[in-house]
């Protein structure tokens, strides 16, 4: 495809349950972010992939949250023990090598009932 | 720490009214700074940076190194413009850095 692409685009859980989210960003970057976009709390870091270097997880706001890369490519946000304060919509976003520019996935909106 | 400040959850205008949406970083080195927005039911978008110096849809928005700031300008707000727009910080290296975002404004421009 030619945008980022995340699924689920919604996810309803209960609380407890482990939940994955899945990117597929644009063939070629080699920068992949993960942010979590809350009301009141705007667009919130969580993990940032560059090639091969060692993730950037300064964002995760607990060890319940992990975020995988595989083969310089997809990414996987996985979510343990979810609790209500997790639900928000969870954005991805590639970048081109230098660019600069950032490209979003439509998001994937998590409610954890 | 670095660290972008947006003051404004919301800004309300009237069609043709001048419009500046307010951003301060926070950050010792050398700043990429940009602007992202989000319109109803699209995705976030790039709208403009620093280093382009370049008018996007009527806006502009000058890198005060000074003062830290990065204000979003346009002269006359058109309906078009509600939307939500991020102030967005790249530290690090210009080719590895991170970028953050601040908390956001959303704009409404009413008729």
């Amino acid at each position: 495809g030619a945008g980022v692409s995340q699924s689920p685009s919604n996810k309803v859980t209960e609380k407890g349950k482990d939940v994955e989210l899945r990117c597929d960003p644009i063939s070629g970057h080699t920068a992949l972010y993960w942010y979590r976009q809350s009301l009141g709390q705007g667009l919130e870091f969580l993990i940032y992939f560059q090639g091969n270097s060692a993730p950037d997880k300064s964002g995760l706001p607990s060890d319940r949250f992990s975020a995988e890369r595989t083969g310089g490519s997809v990414s996987t946000l996985t979510i343990q023990r979810t609790q209500q304060e997790d639900s928000a919509v969870y954005l991805c976003a590639s970048s081109g090598h230098m660019t600069g520019e950032l490209f979003f996935g439509e998001g994937s909106r998590l409610t954890v009932l | 720490a670095q660290r972008v400040t947006q003051p404004e959850k919301l800004l309300s205008v009237f069609k043709g009214a001048p419009v500046e949406l307010k951003c301060n970083y926070s950050y010792s080195g050398s700043p990429e700074l940009f602007w992202y927005v989000q319109y109803s039911r699209q995705r976030l978008q790039l709208l403009l940076r620093h280093i382009s110096r370049e008018s996007i849809k009527g806006f502009t928005a000058d890198l005060n190194k000074g003062e830290t700031s990065f204000h979003l300008k346009k002269p006359f707000a058109q309906e078009e413009d509600s939307a939500m727009y991020y102030c967005a910080l790249k530290y690090g290296s210009s080719n590895t850095g991170k970028l953050i975002f601040g908390q956001g404004t959303t704009l409404q421009v009413k008729p």
